[in-house]
């Protein structure tokens, strides 16, 4: 089954705790994006990236940090996690060529920094 | 930049009648893309309808149709014969380009619920 596979579903962590969300496609996608979705202001993208080793700056990056060692993973990483960044987080994937279809998402994860 | 804007944070239907939910976006591109994402308590995204800015005919899927206004800058979105399933939050967004692999941007969402 084609499908974006996002690990924790849940998870709540001390302010400064290190942490990395997974994300794993088995698509063959070239495009990986994380976005952040918060009450009232939609889903805004953190970073993404274009292909291996090729990743840039969305709207929020601020506190977070990915890699794109891998084709198929993207991981969300927050070295020194804070209260704000408490919020809904998803993975996403798309193949760059063709008529675009909108993203295929991971099934989310729900993070709580305390 | 792009914008997409959602004016109703929140709207209810009665089950079986229609409700059409809003968007507008602002874009000084010509070619580009929209959707529309359900997105359950499961809180799994789900792609609705998409609508192809060069072409006039609007999209329709079911019982979701769009109303897309490309000088209006408008792409509302129509559920015909809702049904309690239907209950998500639902958010516009717009893709600019001809391509894949570019950015999807959002709306603020419309949470819906259909009441029996």
């Amino acid at each position: 089954e084609a499908q974006v596979t996002q690990n924790p579903r849940y998870l709540i962590t001390v302010t400064g705790k290190k942490l990395t969300v997974t994300c794993s496609q088995n698509m063959n996608h070239e495009y990986m994006s994380w976005y952040r979705q918060d009450p009232g202001l939609g889903l805004r993208q953190i970073y993404y990236s274009m292909n291996v080793e090729v990743t840039d700056k969305g709207d929020v990056p601020e506190g977070y940090k990915v890699s794109r060692k891998e084709k198929r993973n993207f991981p969300l990483i927050l070295e020194s996690p804070s209260p704000n960044q408490t919020s809904l987080y998803f993975c996403a994937s798309s193949p760059i060529f063709g008529k675009p279809y909108g993203y295929t998402f991971g099934s989310g994860t729900r993070l709580t920094v305390v | 930049a792009q914008t997409v804007t959602q004016s109703q944070p929140e709207m209810s239907v009665q089950e079986a009648e229609t409700v059409t939910l809003s968007c507008t976006y602002d874009t000084s591109e010509n070619n580009y893309y929209l959707f529309w994402y359900k997105q359950p308590p499961s809180r799994q995204m789900i792609l609705v309808i998409r609508q192809e800015a060069y072409k006039q005919q609007n999209a329709t899927e079911n019982r979701f149709s769009v109303n897309f206004q490309k000088a209006a800058k408008s792409f509302s979105l129509k559920i015909s014969d809702s049904q309690l399933g239907d209950t998500a939050m639902y958010f516009c967004a717009f893709m600019k380009g001809v391509g894949s692999g570019s950015r999807l941007t959002f709306g603020e969402g419309t949470q819906l619920t259909v009441n029996p």
